[in-house]
């Protein structure tokens, strides 16, 4: 079954401007909520990620907004950059039934990002 | 310098024959990870072990197989069994203890596998 639902699969924006993209899950178990980023030809790599104690992370142009309530999140690119185009991947946790401090990453379909000069 | 090596970066294979993608890890992590990408889709996990000697099938393990001999070392076998095999794969790893940094995973460079 799909938890997790990401949206847009892809996005234009021109350089300077804003980039959103949202994450939205049923499991209420997850309780670590990363952004893997991946340039074309790579692995993914963590870009950004939020615990649900707080509703706001930001970390240079990228902030994750978490709307627990609602069971989603956002990634936000602000001065969105050519260097910035590649493909976002929300990825929540999920413990599972133990009690162990590690888990597996539940993926999105990920967002292609192009930003234009 | 520590990371995951993935090899080889492309492989070709014939209908009917298995082949091993190698990855090995120097970040001395106990959990290692397979994962599939298929264009346009998400990253779908294949196998995963948290410790040598143990492994668990993850979403898509039919006709795959994994080995962990060493906790550097998680080898994935693509068997004839796979139908569609033809897809990017990529292993990460992650620590499995320690508190914060247990959730982040850290993924190789990837092996483009097709099916010729």
């Amino acid at each position: 079954q799909q938890q997790v639902k990401q949206s847009p699969q892809s996005l234009i924006v021109q350089k300077g401007g804003i980039s959103i993209i949202n994450c939205a899950y049923e499991n209420t178990a997850f309780d670590y909520f990363p952004w893997y980023q991946q340039f074309p030809g790579k692995g993914p790599a963590l870009l950004i990620a939020i615990r649900p104690d707080v509703s706001e992370k930001k970390e240079g142009r990228f902030t994750i907004s978490f709307n627990k309530s609602a069971k989603q999140f956002s990634l936000h690119i602000m001065d969105s950059q050519p260097g910035d185009s590649a493909t976002y991947f929300c990825a929540p946790l999920d413990r599972g039934t133990t009690t162990d401090s590690w888990g597996k990453l539940q993926f999105g379909a990920g967002t292609q990002v192009v930003v234009t000069p | 310098d520590g990371g995951i090596t993935q090899s080889p970066k492309y492989l070709f294979r014939k209908e009917g024959q298995n082949v091993t993608l190698s990855c090995e890890q120097n970040l001395n992590h106990d959990a290692m990870y397979w994962y599939r990408q298929d264009p346009g889709q998400g990253l779908r996990l294949i196998y995963y072990s948290q410790i040598v000697n143990d492994f668990q099938k993850g979403d898509i393990a039919e006709g795959y197989s994994v080995s962990r001999e060493k906790k550097e070392s998680f080898p994935l076998t693509v068997t004839s069994a796979q139908k569609n095999p033809t897809a990017f794969y990529l292993c990460a790893s992650s620590r499995t203890s320690g508190g914060a940094g247990t959730d982040t995973q850290y993924f190789g460079p990837g092996t483009r596998l097709t099916v010729l």
